[in-house]
Protein backbone atom coordinates (compact mmCIF):
# COMPACT_ATOMS: atom_id res chain seq x y z
CA UNK A 1 0.00 0.00 0.00
CA UNK A 2 1.58 3.42 -0.97
CA UNK A 3 2.26 5.78 1.82
CA UNK A 4 -0.05 8.49 0.52
CA UNK A 5 -2.86 8.05 -2.26
CA UNK A 6 -4.88 10.75 -4.46
CA UNK A 7 -7.64 10.58 -7.09
CA UNK A 8 -5.48 11.70 -10.22
CA UNK A 9 -8.68 13.31 -11.71
CA UNK A 10 -9.25 15.82 -13.50
CA UNK A 11 -11.40 17.52 -11.25
CA UNK A 12 -13.75 19.73 -12.69
CA UNK A 13 -15.27 23.27 -10.84
CA UNK A 14 -17.21 26.12 -12.01
CA UNK A 15 -15.28 29.47 -11.00
CA UNK A 16 -16.41 30.06 -7.34
CA UNK A 17 -16.93 27.16 -6.40
CA UNK A 18 -15.39 25.19 -3.56
CA UNK A 19 -12.53 22.57 -4.95
CA UNK A 20 -12.42 20.02 -2.01
CA UNK A 21 -9.10 18.02 -2.93
CA UNK A 22 -8.34 14.75 -0.51
CA UNK A 23 -5.50 12.24 0.16
CA UNK A 24 -5.45 8.85 2.39
CA UNK A 25 -2.31 8.20 4.03
CA UNK A 26 -1.58 4.69 5.57
CA UNK A 27 0.57 5.42 8.66
CA UNK A 28 -1.56 6.06 11.10
CA UNK A 29 1.59 7.30 13.33
CA UNK A 30 1.55 10.88 10.49
CA UNK A 31 1.36 13.42 11.97
CA UNK A 32 1.76 16.07 9.35
CA UNK A 33 1.58 16.96 6.07
CA UNK A 34 2.21 18.86 3.14
CA UNK A 35 -0.07 20.57 0.34
CA UNK A 36 1.86 21.32 -2.74
CA UNK A 37 0.38 22.92 -6.32
CA UNK A 38 2.19 22.37 -9.39
CA UNK A 39 1.40 24.03 -12.51
CA UNK A 40 2.32 22.15 -16.35
CA UNK A 41 5.22 22.26 -16.87
CA UNK A 42 6.64 23.86 -13.74
CA UNK A 43 7.94 22.82 -10.24
CA UNK A 44 5.89 22.25 -7.25
CA UNK A 45 5.52 25.13 -4.64
CA UNK A 46 4.51 25.00 -1.10
CA UNK A 47 1.36 25.99 -0.08
CA UNK A 48 0.18 24.44 2.76
CA UNK A 49 1.72 22.53 5.89
CA UNK A 50 -0.98 21.27 8.50
CA UNK A 51 0.25 19.41 11.52
CA UNK A 52 -2.39 17.54 14.09
CA UNK A 53 -6.14 17.23 14.04
CA UNK A 54 -8.68 20.21 12.92
CA UNK A 55 -8.55 22.82 10.39
CA UNK A 56 -5.68 25.38 9.08
CA UNK A 57 -6.64 28.21 6.99
CA UNK A 58 -4.56 30.49 4.79
CA UNK A 59 -6.19 33.10 2.30
CA UNK A 60 -8.70 30.88 0.00
CA UNK A 61 -6.95 27.88 1.13
CA UNK A 62 -8.36 25.20 4.32
CA UNK A 63 -6.33 22.22 4.76
CA UNK A 64 -8.11 19.59 7.36
CA UNK A 65 -6.21 16.43 9.25
CA UNK A 66 -8.70 13.86 10.13
CA UNK A 67 -6.46 11.18 11.46
CA UNK A 68 -9.06 8.98 12.80
CA UNK A 69 -10.41 8.69 9.25
CA UNK A 70 -6.60 8.60 7.82
CA UNK A 71 -7.26 11.64 5.60
CA UNK A 72 -6.03 15.23 4.68
CA UNK A 73 -8.08 17.43 2.75
CA UNK A 74 -7.26 20.73 0.85
CA UNK A 75 -10.50 22.73 0.28
CA UNK A 76 -10.21 26.02 -2.31
CA UNK A 77 -12.61 28.75 -1.92
CA UNK A 78 -13.74 30.85 -4.85
CA UNK A 79 -12.05 28.52 -6.85
CA UNK A 80 -9.94 30.89 -9.58
CA UNK A 81 -9.49 29.60 -13.45
CA UNK A 82 -5.50 30.19 -12.27
CA UNK A 83 -6.35 27.73 -9.43
CA UNK A 84 -6.25 24.41 -12.69
CA UNK A 85 -2.84 23.08 -11.67
CA UNK A 86 -2.18 19.89 -10.05
CA UNK A 87 -2.21 19.39 -6.37
CA UNK A 88 0.22 17.09 -4.39
CA UNK A 89 -0.36 15.36 -1.26
CA UNK A 90 3.30 14.56 0.61
CA UNK A 91 3.88 13.29 3.94
CA UNK A 92 6.92 13.97 5.88
CA UNK A 93 8.71 11.07 8.00
CA UNK A 94 11.59 10.04 9.90
CA UNK A 95 12.15 13.48 11.31
CA UNK A 96 11.32 15.50 8.29
CA UNK A 97 14.37 13.92 6.69
CA UNK A 98 12.10 11.60 4.22
CA UNK A 99 8.96 13.28 2.16
CA UNK A 100 6.68 10.94 -0.11
CA UNK A 101 4.12 12.10 -2.55
CA UNK A 102 1.03 11.27 -3.34
CA UNK A 103 0.13 11.19 -7.71
CA UNK A 104 -1.66 14.60 -7.26
CA UNK A 105 -4.90 15.35 -8.11
CA UNK A 106 -5.27 18.12 -11.58
CA UNK A 107 -7.86 20.77 -10.57
CA UNK A 108 -9.68 22.07 -13.62
CA UNK A 109 -11.65 25.54 -12.62
CA UNK A 110 -13.99 26.31 -15.81
CA UNK A 111 -14.89 29.52 -16.18
CA UNK B 1 14.60 35.00 -2.35
CA UNK B 2 15.29 31.52 -1.66
CA UNK B 3 16.75 29.72 -4.43
CA UNK B 4 17.13 25.88 -5.79
CA UNK B 5 18.92 25.79 -8.91
CA UNK B 6 20.03 23.00 -10.57
CA UNK B 7 22.65 22.41 -13.80
CA UNK B 8 20.53 21.93 -16.99
CA UNK B 9 16.95 22.43 -17.56
CA UNK B 10 17.60 19.99 -20.66
CA UNK B 11 20.27 17.39 -21.37
CA UNK B 12 19.94 14.78 -23.68
CA UNK B 13 22.38 11.22 -23.32
CA UNK B 14 22.97 8.03 -24.83
CA UNK B 15 22.65 4.94 -23.29
CA UNK B 16 25.63 4.15 -21.16
CA UNK B 17 27.21 7.41 -20.41
CA UNK B 18 27.41 8.77 -17.21
CA UNK B 19 25.30 11.42 -16.13
CA UNK B 20 25.56 13.81 -13.56
CA UNK B 21 23.02 16.20 -12.27
CA UNK B 22 23.83 18.88 -9.83
CA UNK B 23 21.72 20.56 -7.39
CA UNK B 24 22.64 23.79 -4.99
CA UNK B 25 20.50 25.28 -2.49
CA UNK B 26 21.55 28.88 -0.80
CA UNK B 27 19.36 28.00 2.20
CA UNK B 28 21.64 26.43 4.50
CA UNK B 29 19.12 23.62 4.57
CA UNK B 30 20.11 20.10 5.93
CA UNK B 31 17.93 18.84 4.40
CA UNK B 32 17.81 17.43 0.37
CA UNK B 33 16.09 15.26 -1.98
CA UNK B 34 15.89 13.69 -5.91
CA UNK B 35 12.93 12.84 -7.53
CA UNK B 36 11.86 11.89 -10.19
CA UNK B 37 8.66 12.64 -11.81
CA UNK B 38 6.61 10.59 -14.93
CA UNK B 39 3.42 10.85 -16.18
CA UNK B 40 0.87 8.95 -14.22
CA UNK B 41 3.23 7.75 -11.40
CA UNK B 42 3.99 10.73 -10.05
CA UNK B 43 7.06 11.99 -7.97
CA UNK B 44 9.41 9.05 -6.56
CA UNK B 45 11.61 9.53 -4.18
CA UNK B 46 15.32 8.54 -5.24
CA UNK B 47 17.71 9.91 -2.49
CA UNK B 48 17.44 12.10 0.12
CA UNK B 49 20.45 13.27 2.42
CA UNK B 50 19.95 14.55 6.05
CA UNK B 51 23.42 16.33 6.26
CA UNK B 52 27.12 16.79 4.63
CA UNK B 53 28.02 13.06 3.18
CA UNK B 54 25.00 11.22 4.79
CA UNK B 55 22.40 9.88 2.10
CA UNK B 56 19.91 7.14 2.31
CA UNK B 57 18.00 5.23 -0.25
CA UNK B 58 14.38 6.44 -1.34
CA UNK B 59 12.23 4.49 -3.28
CA UNK B 60 13.53 3.61 -6.57
CA UNK B 61 17.46 3.95 -5.97
CA UNK B 62 18.52 1.21 -7.99
CA UNK B 63 20.92 2.98 -11.42
CA UNK B 64 21.13 5.87 -9.38
CA UNK B 65 23.98 7.08 -6.91
CA UNK B 66 24.11 10.41 -5.22
CA UNK B 67 26.94 12.34 -3.33
CA UNK B 68 27.14 15.69 -0.97
CA UNK B 69 30.41 16.57 -0.24
CA UNK B 70 29.07 20.31 0.86
CA UNK B 71 25.83 21.16 2.29
CA UNK B 72 24.46 23.25 -0.62
CA UNK B 73 25.56 20.74 -2.76
CA UNK B 74 23.09 17.34 -4.23
CA UNK B 75 24.74 15.62 -7.07
CA UNK B 76 22.55 12.74 -8.53
CA UNK B 77 24.76 10.18 -10.72
CA UNK B 78 23.27 8.10 -13.69
CA UNK B 79 26.53 5.41 -13.13
CA UNK B 80 24.95 3.92 -16.81
CA UNK B 81 21.96 5.40 -18.31
CA UNK B 82 19.26 3.33 -19.52
CA UNK B 83 16.48 4.65 -21.68
CA UNK B 84 13.92 3.94 -18.76
CA UNK B 85 15.68 6.62 -16.74
CA UNK B 86 14.09 9.03 -19.42
CA UNK B 87 12.32 11.39 -16.97
CA UNK B 88 11.96 14.97 -15.26
CA UNK B 89 14.23 15.11 -12.28
CA UNK B 90 13.63 17.46 -9.71
CA UNK B 91 16.28 18.72 -6.89
CA UNK B 92 14.39 20.03 -3.44
CA UNK B 93 16.08 21.28 -0.23
CA UNK B 94 13.73 20.95 3.18
CA UNK B 95 14.37 22.75 6.55
CA UNK B 96 11.51 22.37 9.05
CA UNK B 97 8.28 23.05 7.17
CA UNK B 98 9.91 24.70 4.14
CA UNK B 99 10.44 22.75 0.97
CA UNK B 100 11.86 24.22 -1.91
CA UNK B 101 12.44 22.89 -5.59
CA UNK B 102 14.33 23.65 -8.39
CA UNK B 103 13.09 24.12 -12.05
CA UNK B 104 14.16 20.45 -12.76
CA UNK B 105 16.52 18.71 -15.52
CA UNK B 106 14.27 17.08 -18.13
CA UNK B 107 16.53 14.08 -19.18
CA UNK B 108 16.39 12.10 -22.44
CA UNK B 109 18.59 8.83 -22.70
CA UNK B 110 18.86 7.89 -26.07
Amino acid sequence: QKEVEQNSGPLSVPEGAIASLNCTYSDRGSQSFFWYRQYSGKSPELIMFIYSNGDKEDGRFTAQLNKASQYVSLLIRDSQPSDSATYLCAVPSGGYQKVTFGTGTKLQVIP
Amino acid sequence: DVKVTQSSRYLVKRTGEKVFLECVQDMDHENMFWYRQDPGLGLRLIYFSYDVKMKEKGDIPEGYSVSREKKERFSLILESASTNQTSMYLCASLQGTEQYFGPGTRLTVT
